[in-house]
């Protein structure tokens, strides 16, 4: 079935770590996205990446880093300076249309970071 | 002013209401609109695009006004299943890339 798989489910990062979240899919989309969910709020974008070996910071990039290597893959690290880590995570993906503004976008199935 | 404004709800209708949100965006070169809906700790799902002309599926039903910058949809014989919360998005193209902004999700509760 083709899909966005993001792993881990759950992860729990330490004061002064890297932490690196994985996103797949097979969906054959060019463009990918990294958002953050917090209680109360809406998503936020984190970065998103239109083509391979190109990404763009969306509005909350500080303390993030991101490659697209290969067209299936998006991962995202966590850093050490982002100091409010604890959030839901999301992938996306969608295809490259024209207007691009017309291509929803759909999601995998988050992950849920923690500070310890 | 927030991009994207919804009432938070939470709505609590018996089963086979009728409901009806609202939403408002504030770019008015926003060009594509959509509802999603989110269960409780699940990922968004796309419920429906949202046409200038008005669409709709099944019982659910979505409306645009451009010139109020208003977006509606209203779910017809609620179910249920339909218990989730129904997130507002608005898509600004730029040019190369495709931005969505969510609003905050209205709460749907359906009871028997």
């Amino acid at each position: 079935d083709g899909g966005i798989t993001q792993s881990p489910k759950y992860l729990f990062r330490k004061e002064g770590q890297n932490v690196t979240l994985s996103c797949e899919q097979n969906l054959n989309h060019d463009a990918m996205y990294w958002y953050r969910q917090d209680p109360g709020q809406g998503l936020r974008l984190i970065y998103y990446s239109q083509i391979v070996n190109d990404f763009q910071k969306g509005d909350i990039a500080e303390g993030y880093s991101v490659s697209r290597e290969k067209k299936e893959s998006f991962p995202l690290t966590v850093t050490s300076a982002q100091k409010n880590p604890t959030a839901f995570y999301l992938c996306a993906s969608s295809h490259r249309g024209r207007p691009a503004s017309n291509q929803p976008q759909h999601f995998g199935d988050g992950t849920r970071l923690s500070i310890l | 002013r927030k991009e994207v404004e919804q009432d938070p709800g939470p709505f609590n209708v018996p089963e086979g209401a009728t409901v009806a949100f609202n939403c408002t965006y504030s770019n008015s070169a926003s060009q594509s609109f959509f509802w999603y809906r989110q269960d409780c700790r699940k990922e968004p799902k796309l419920l429906m695009s949202v046409y200038s002309s008005g669409n709709e599926d099944g019982r659910f039903t979505a409306q645009l006004n451009r010139a109020s910058q208003y977006i509606s949809l209203l779910i017809r014989d609620s179910k249920l299943s339909d218990s989730a919360t129904y997130l507002c998005v608005v898509n600004a193209d730029t040019g190369t890339a495709s931005k969505l902004t969510f609003g905050t999700g209205t709460r749907l509760q359906v009871t028997l």
